[in-house]
């Protein structure tokens, strides 16, 4: 159970494109998801927090127009990369609480953005 | 503010042989703490959690961890070794918030385990 998925799992685009992510969770329903962004060898920074029905709340530092989430419904999150640039590649993954209460974080397998 | 630190960013062990992965963490109440592991291109699994009650917690594939109040610390431990482990282990704070917690991360320690 607490299954998240991520498509795609690997994108590579052009510089000045826009990259949508979706982050689905699939045997559970997520009122909250968070996306993270983990440079290599690097741990994963909290980018934003993502609550259905609402807008997300962006860590410091994070341009919530150039990454622009979308929490739909309770099994779903996107995560859209406007205006894609070279320093904008990166893995980035997403996790979800369950609905009811979160105590634990479940993790999609990530998607690996190379901006070209 | 809240914060985890792993001291080691390599490790290397024999494969059969005991480890154990330092955190050590700084948050202001009783803090929720985790370990997840990651496999290359891989996103995280929990490998345990701790919120209360023993300190000594058991996961999974054969880990421990235990929390240790006065040290601020939460190691983890697996008596042997396998192969299978080699991956990158990051611990994690939880700070309770609005009925979800906000994690954060060490920087991770990464397991290289010789044949």
């Amino acid at each position: 159970g607490a299954v998240v998925s991520q498509h795609p799992s690997r994108v590579i685009c052009k510089s000045g494109t826009s990259v949508k992510i979706e982050c689905r969770s699939l045997d559970f329903q997520a009122t909250t998801m968070f996306w993270y962004r983990q440079f290599p060898k690097q741990s994963l920074m909290l980018m934003a927090t993502s609550n259905e029905g609402s807008k997300a709340t962006y860590e410091q530092g994070v341009e919530k127009d150039k990454f622009l989430i979308n929490h739909a419904s309770l099994t779903l999150s996107t995560l859209t990369v406007t205006s894609a640039h070279p320093e904008d590649s990166s893995f980035y993954i997403c996790s979800a609480v369950t609905l009811g209460g979160g105590d634990t974080q479940y993790f999609g397998p990530g998607t690996r953005l190379t901006v070209l | 503010a809240q914060s985890v630190t792993q001291p080691d960013i390599h490790i290397t062990v024999s494969e059969g042989a005991s480890l154990e992965l330092r955190c050590n963490y700084s948050y202001g109440a009783t803090p929720y703490l985790f370990w997840y592991v990651q496999s290359p291109g891989q996103g995280l699994q929990l490998l345990l959690k701790y919120f209360s009650g023993d300190t000594l917690v058991q996961g999974i594939k054969g880990f421990e961890a235990e929390f240790k109040r006065s040290q601020s610390s939460f190691n983890l431990r697996k008596p042997s070794v396998h192969w299978s482990d080699a991956a990158e282990y990051f611990c994690a704070v939880g700070a309770l918030g609005n009925n979800f917690n906000k994690f954060y991360f060490g920087s991770g320690t990464k397991l290289n385990v010789k044949p």
